[in-house]
């Protein structure tokens, strides 16, 4: 099986600017998660799609948004960036996101914003 | 308010010698809590769980014990390798109404010295 991939790995961008990344779960995960991480703030959750539906929220402005697809692929966007907003972005996926199940993560998309 | 910390931010280990990381935790809610492992350019990788019924939980060259007079979570490495050079994360898990919450702590690198 396919690990969880994203895209584009490496990303540039400037301040005011909006970036949109993306992630494809493993084959058969419906539960996709998506966490910012950096250096001073260690891993923070931003939120979680399911069948479509954003089923968990983490405390994140409103520039930070997202999306999935019906094939479980998920996107997520963010808007008017900042210099703050440089980080590793993850996605994880699992079969249904509940209980102890092992979420699988990506390599990630490192942002710098310039 | 919850937290998840760690009380050292790197660890140097001798190959061969075990090696322990230690997680404090602030919300004593926490349904159950995960170990992962982040190599370098890779997202995090699943090590082991513990449910918070639980003292003990042993996997391969890994245990966790949690400590919940104290609030401690601590992961034992044993017979350390240069491959479990990393960051390790612990994180809790709480169970809300139809959500779950994972909260990460800020991460321990360990280095294996050869």
């Amino acid at each position: 099986k396919a690990g969880v991939t994203q895209t584009p790995r490496y990303l540039i961008k400037t301040r005011g600017q909006q970036v949109t990344l993306s992630c494809s779960p493993i084959s058969g995960h419906r539960s996709v998660s998506w966490y910012q991480q950096t250096p001073g703030q260690g891993l923070q959750f931003l939120f979680e799609y399911f069948s479509e539906t954003q089923r968990n929220k983490g405390n994140f402005p409103g520039r930070f948004s997202g999306r999935q697809f019906s094939n479980s692929r998920s996107e997520m966007n963010v808007s008017t960036l900042e210099l703050g907003d440089s980080a590793l972005y993850l996605c994880a996926s699992s079969t249904r996101g509940r209980g102890q199940e092992t979420q699988y993560f990506g390599p990630g998309t490192r942002l710098l914003v310039l | 308010g919850e937290s998840v910390g760690l009380h050292l931010p790197t660890l140097s280990v001798q190959e061969g010698d075990n090696s322990i990381i230690n997680c404090a935790y602030s919300n004593s809610a926490s349904d159950y809590f995960i170990w992962y492992k982040q190599e370098s350019g890779k997202g995090p990788q699943f090590i082991i769980d513990i449910r918070s019924n639980m003292d003990k939980r042993q996997g391969q060259r890994v245990t966790v014990l949690l400590n919940k007079t104290v609030k401690h979570l601590s992961l034992q490495i044993a017979a350390t390798q240069p491959g479990d050079s990393a960051v390790y994360f612990c994180a809790e898990v709480l169970r809300g109404f139809g959500n779950e919450k994972l909260t990460f702590g800020t991460g321990t690198r360990l280095t294996i010295i050869p």
